[in-house]
C-alpha cells in the first residue's frame, strides 16, 4: 500500500510567485494536514482538512490557502512567496479528524524562495 | 499555549549504548502524544503512538512511556546502532486538529 505521496519533492520559486503543493493521502484516509517545517525547527500546524472541510487552520498568513478534492488529495496554495516561506513542507495522512488518531508523513516538498 | 520542549538538543553515542530522549509538555489535557524520526532533509517517520490512557508502548528496540501528570514523556533506545542516527521529534495531540511539536533531538550514533 503506497504512503503519503507529495510532489513535487524539490522547487524554487522567486519572490512574488505563487505555488502549488500537492498531497494524496494513504488509501482510506480521509484527512489531510499541512505544515510548514523551517530548518532546525519542529514543524508547525498549516491547515487541517476533512471530508472537504476546513478544520482547523494555524497562525499563517492568508496568502496561505488550501482545498481538499472529492478524492480526499489536497493542495496547499502560497501567494506573493516571501524568502521567508523557504521550507519543508509536510503533508500528514489520517483516518479521521479526531485528534488521537496516528498520522502519516510525506516525504515533503522543499520549496525555495530566491 | 502547548509548548514542547526535548532535552537535549543534540546527543552522541557510540554504537551499542542505550539511550534516553526526554519531551516534556506544559499543558497535561492531552488526547496522545507521538515520536517520530527524521533522516535530513525527509520527512517525518511515526515511531510510536501513546494514547493518553496509555502509559508506555514498545516497538523492537524502542520503548517509550508517558506520565501527563508530570507534562513528560521519554523515548528509551535499546543497544544503539549507526543506522539510528536521525532527528527524533516528539508531539502532542493538543488542540483536536493539531500536532504541537517540539524541535526535536539530533541523535549521532558512532561505529
Amino acid at each position: 500500500d503506497a504512503g503519503v505521496t507529495q510532489s513535487p519533492t524539490h522547487l524554487i520559486k522567486t519572490r512574488g510567485q505563487h505555488v502549488t503543493l500537492r498531497c494524496s493521502p494513504i488509501s482510506g484516509h480521509k484527512s489531510v494536514s499541512w505544515y510548514q517545517q523551517v530548518l532546525g525547527q519542529g514543524p508547525q500546524f498549516i491547515f487541517q482538512y476533512y471530508e472537504k472541510e476546513e478544520r482547523g487552520r494555524g497562525n499563517f498568513p492568508d496568502r496561505f490557502s488550501a482545498r481538499q478534492f472529492p478524492n480526499y488529495s489536497s493542495e496547499l496554495n502560497v501567494n506573493a512567496l516571501l524568502l521567508g516561506d523557504s521550507a519543508l513542507y509536510l503533508c500528514a495522512s489520517s483516518f479521521s479528524a479526531g485528534a488521537g488518531t496516528e498520522a502519516f508523513f510525506g516525504q515533503g516538498t522543499r520549496l525555495t524562495v530566491v | 499555549k502547548q509548548e514542547v520542549t526535548q532535552i537535549p538538543a543534540a546527543l552522541s553515542v557510540p554504537e551499542g549504548e542505550n539511550l534516553v530522549l526526554n519531551c516534556s509538555f506544559t499543558d497535561s489535557a492531552i488526547y496522545n502524544l507521538q515520536w517520530f524520526r527524521q533522516d535530513p532533509g525527509k520527512g517525518l517517520t511515526s515511531l510510536l503512538l501513546i494514547q493518553s490512557s496509555q502509559r508506555e508502548q514498545t516497538s523492537g528496540r524502542l520503548n517509550a512511556s508517558l506520565d501527563k501528570s508530570s507534562g513528560r514523556s521519554t523515548l528509551y533506545i535499546a543497544a544503539s546502532q549507526p543506522g539510528d542516527s536521525a532527528t527524533y521529534l516528539c508531539a502532542v495531540w493538543y488542540s483536536g486538529y493539531a500536532l504541537n511539536f517540539g524541535k526535536g533531538t539530533s541523535l549521532l550514533v558512532t561505529p
